[in-house]
């Protein structure tokens, strides 16, 4: 079955300071992957995917992540986080042909 | 842009009733989904559907029934309200899977407490 795991409930960052958020992945065949950020009091939105190609991807808001088939990793990085950046982030794996499967988030908190 | 609306943001029942929650999407997608979201646990797949008068059961499916009637329309039913049953309810919906890499788009969610 596929899943996903993200090891860190809670990652706090320095503003301006590089970030990372942790995914790691298990899944049977090529793995797509997502990455969704929940703002309070708001529906997840999408920021970025990884279906083939360049290892790093780029997405929304200067975020990327990198997949790393070897580590089986999708980890969220950005160069200098925002205190805009402060919400919930969530690691999708698709499964099926429909379906998401959802990390248990991992709350960013940028201190100013 | 897509938009994906959900009926109520907040929304109080007594256990026991019975407690219709919809979800609107406005880009003609064929994909529409429900989920719950609790804190620790993530998002949890209700039911999904991916054509009118279809439906296929998640991973959380009982106590729940779904309709859709309507490709734009999806409506989350929960036949007999539990306590167990307060959570944050997310509506998304995405085009149909050609390759799998099709991003879904959520609603704003709906708080629901059963009392």
């Amino acid at each position: 079955a596929q899943s996903v795991a993200q090891p860190e409930d809670q990652v706090n960052v320095a503003e301006g300071n590089p970030l990372t958020v942790k995914c790691t992945y298990s899944v049977s065949g090529n793995p797509y992957l997502f990455w969704y950020v929940q703002y309070p009091n708001r529906g997840l939105q999408f920021l970025l995917k990884y279906i083939t190609g360049d290892n790093l991807v780029k997405g929304s808001y200067g975020f990327e992540a990198e997949f790393n088939k070897s580590q089986t990793s999708f980890h969220l990085k950005k160069p200098s986080a925002l205190v805009s950046d402060s919400a919930l982030y969530f690691c999708a794996v698709k499964t099926g042909a429909n379906n998401l499967f959802f990390g248990t988030g991992t709350r960013l908190t940028v201190i100013p | 842009d897509v938009k994906v609306t959900q009926s109520s943001r907040y929304l109080v029942k007594r256990t026991g009733e019975k407690v219709f929650l919809e979800c609107v999407q406005d880009m003609d997608h064929e994909n529409m989904f429900w989920y719950r979201q609790d804190p620790g646990l993530g998002l949890r797949l209700i039911y999904f559907s991916y054509d009118v008068k279809m439906k296929e059961k998640g991973d959380i499916p009982e106590g729940y029934s779904v309709s859709r009637e309507k490709k734009e329309r999806f409506s989350l039913i929960l036949e007999s309200a539990s306590t167990n049953q307060t959570s944050m309810y997310l509506c998304a919906s995405s085009l149909i899977e050609v390759r799998g890499n099709q991003p879904q788009h959520f609603g704003d969610g709906t708080r629901l407490s059963i009392l």
